[in-house]
């Protein structure tokens, strides 16, 4: 069964510093890997997407990494705001021929709070 | 850009009620996909419409019914209500291509007394 293990499940840190979110995952055939952002009360929204050829992509303060070979993903968030407060879903989409549900796994999130 | 569209963002219903959960997307999107997010709980796909005039189960259909009005819209029902459907309901839709990400509402937060 394909799994999407995300650690760890909450986090505080005090704003202006830098914080590591993990993501590992068994799902197979890989597809590609995707961090989403759900503020409090809000849909998530999609930060970055990284494909198998792809081991780092930025997107302004967040950086996302991926080791295709040990299924491992991270999310780097630099210089913390307390804006950045929200949960964050790491999403893994199976490789599929088309049409259907998208072949989607999603983590449970770590919920990152930041701390004045 | 209103994007994704719930309606209505909060309900309360007795157990055995039934209702609609209306979604409306307006950024011309083929799929579209109702999930339902619990704590603790990754979020889980119910039904999705992979374009206009279908519709197939996900992973926890059981209770639901949809409907893909149109292209625009797709609502989510539970024709009698159970505790267990108590839930945060969120809406997506996305292009055709695979890469794309899905575009999410805001969500109907719904309790089953």
């Amino acid at each position: 069964k394909n799994q999407v293990e995300q650690s760890p499940q909450s986090l505080i840190i005090l704003e202006g510093k830098n914080c590591t979110l993990q993501c590992n995952y068994t799902v197979s055939p890989f597809s590609n890997l995707r961090w989403y952002k759900q503020d409090t009360g809000r849909g998530p929204v999609s930060l970055t997407i990284m494909t198998f050829s792809e081991n780092t992509k930025s997107n302004g303060r967040y950086t996302a990494t991926l080791d295709a070979d040990t299924k491992q993903s991270s999310l780097h968030i630099t210089a913390s705001q307390l804006s950045d407060s929200a949960s964050y879903i790491c999403v893994v989409s199976e490789w599929y021929s088309g049409g259907g549900a998208d072949g989607l796994t999603f983590g449970k999130g770590t919920h990152l709070i930041i701390q004045p | 850009n209103a994007g994704v569209t719930q309606t209505p963002k909060f309900q309360v219903l007795k157990t055995g009620q039934s209702m609609t959960l209306q979604c409306a997307q307006d950024m011309n999107h083929n799929s579209m996909y109702w999930y339902r997010q619990d704590p603790g709980m990754g979020l889980r796909l119910i039904y999705y419409s992979a374009s206009e005039g279908t519709t197939d189960k996900g992973e926890v259909p059981n209770g639901y019914n949809v409907s893909r009005l149109n292209k625009r819209e797709f609502s989510l029902r539970l024709e009698s209500a159970a505790p267990s459907q108590t839930s945060v309901y969120f809406c997506a839709s996305k292009t055709g291509f695979s890469n794309q990400p899905q575009h999410f509402g805001d969500g109907t937060r719904l309790s089953i007394l």
